[in-house]
């Protein structure tokens, strides 16, 4: 079974510019999932889609972050501007129905960004 | 607010021997869920171990067993037989019982180093 896919892996840029993450989960999977990882720190959830429906957004930062599950498949997240603040680890994870608290999620390996 | 406390940000063990990582949470729910996440060089997040709040008895999955104690809120991990790619973060996590909702919230790891 192909795990979470995620691109790019590495991502450099200055302050104030534009960049998007892709994320494709494991097929059949409802529930996606956004989390920011800063250096030295667990990860935070930033978005969760269940289906191509928001279930929790309460900690994205919508000024600046915005993020897109289309046809409750693949998901891009978006940082516009960035900010220095913002390097971090960004994580995609999925699980397969979101419907209890105990579900195991598969997570992707992460895009890491710097931003200058 | 919950919170989960990782009070050792790194640990050694010996290769094949027993190490144990520490976690505390604090919450005023009674049904929640807790899990012990691996995270290894490439970034990825694995899922190790997962104890239900209801159930006493504690939860193992062959080397890897907890020691929940729900009246303190502790839930350590305890490793047998430590192997070198047993070497990692490992992040204690909680989430609340509310079906499809429900916040993973992270603590802010242990680095586990193994010793040949």
């Amino acid at each position: 079974e192909a795990g979470v896919a995620q691109s790019p892996r590495y991502k450099i840029i200055e302050k104030r510019q534009s960049v998007a993450f892709w994320c494709n989960p494991i097929s059949g999977h409802a529930t996606l999932y956004w989390y920011q990882q800063i250096l030295g720190q667990g990860p935070k959830l930033l978005i969760q889609f269940q289906n191509n429906g928001v279930v929790d957004d309460s900690q994205l930062p919508k000024d600046r972050f915005s993020a897109e599950r289309l046809k409750g498949v693949d998901s891009t997240l978006k940082i516009q501007p960035a900010k220095l603040e913002d390097s971090a680890v960004y994580l995609c994870a999925s699980s397969p129905r979101g419907a209890g608290a105990n579900e195991k999620l598969f997570f992707g390996s992460g895009t890491q960004l710097s931003v200058l | 607010a919950q919170t989960v406390t990782q009070s050792q940000p790194e640990m050694s063990v010996q290769e094949a021997e027993t190490v144990t990582l520490s976690c505390t949470y604090d919450t005023s729910e009674s049904d929640y869920y807790l899990f012990w996440y691996k995270q290894p060089p490439s970034r990825q997040m694995i899922l190790v171990i997962r104890q239900e709040a209801y159930k006493q008895q504690n939860a193992t999955e062959n080397r890897f067993s907890v020691n929940f104690q729900k009246a303190a809120k502790s839930f350590s991990l305890k490793i047998s037989d430590s192997q070198l790619g047993d070497a990692a973060m490992y992040f204690c996590a909680y989430r609340r019982n509310e079906g499809s909702q429900g916040n993973l919230i992270f603590g802010k790891g242990t680095k586990l180093s193994v010793k040949p």
